[in-house]
């Protein structure tokens, strides 16, 4: 069975400075899919960026990034010149490239504190 | 916005009762899963469904329960209530059935069982 492990509850970055979330998952599929979801107090869970397994190129949206190791089956987060808006809860997911149940396997979740 | 909405967004019920949940996606929105997220948990996959049809089912017992519209609404059902149920209930959409990647969340509804 697919899990996903994020080792930090929660983590606190500086107004415009650095932060990478950490995300380790297993698995022995081939084909998969890796999201981060940013989830703010109002609830509503917001896609942040997607991976997919099969490409080598690490995905870039705006100021998030991330760093995908499949040897090491880690898929980070960076984001860069961080803001006040970017307080959150983020969820690392996975989610099977075959077919069947595309259902996400969700991590428990890192809070991320911007500090003014 | 990401044009799912959920409803109720709380609601108190006792132990033993039974409860609705309600989502409604964007048009075109043709796959639809639920997700229960536990206090300080991640969501847990209930089920999916796609064209009406149930495509896949998570570790939960058969008193929980969906239906899917043809006007891209849907439904969660609880029976009989127990008090591990408490959970934020997610709503989730996607178009293009079930393959395609990017989900759609509600806001969710919060459920208290006493």
């Amino acid at each position: 069975a697919q899990t996903v492990t994020q080792s930090q509850p929660e983590m606190s970055v500086q107004e415009a400075e650095t932060v990478t979330l950490s995300c380790t998952y297993d698995t022995s599929e081939s084909d998969y899919y890796l999201f981060w979801y940013k989830q703010p107090p109002s609830r509503q869970m917001i896609l942040v960026i997607r991976q997919e397994a099969y490409k080598q190129q690490n995905a870039t949206e705006n100021r998030f990034s991330v760093n995908f190791q499949k040897a090491a089956k880690s898929f980070s987060l960076k984001i860069s010149d961080s803001q006040l808006g970017d307080a959150a809860m983020y969820f690392c997911a996975y989610r099977t490239g075959t077919s069947g149940t595309y259902k996400y396997i969700f991590g428990t979740g890192t809070r991320l504190k911007v500090l003014a | 916005e990401t044009g799912v909405t959920q409803s109720p967004t709380h609601l108190i019920k006792t132990r033993g009762q039974q409860v609705t949940l309600r989502c409604s996606s964007q048009s075109g929105h043709n796959t639809v899963s639920w997700y229960q997220q536990a206090l300080g948990q991640g969501p847990q996959f209930i089920f999916q469904y796609y064209r009406e049809e149930e495509n896949g089912r998570g570790n939960f017992p058969p008193r929980f329960s969906g239906l899917q519209f043809p006007n891209y609404s849907s439904e969660l059902n609880v029976n009989a209530l127990e008090l591990d149920d408490s959970a934020l209930y997610l709503c989730a959409s996607s178009l293009g059935g079930p393959a395609t990647g990017e989900l759609f969340f509600g806001e969710g509804s919060r459920l208290t069982v006493l």
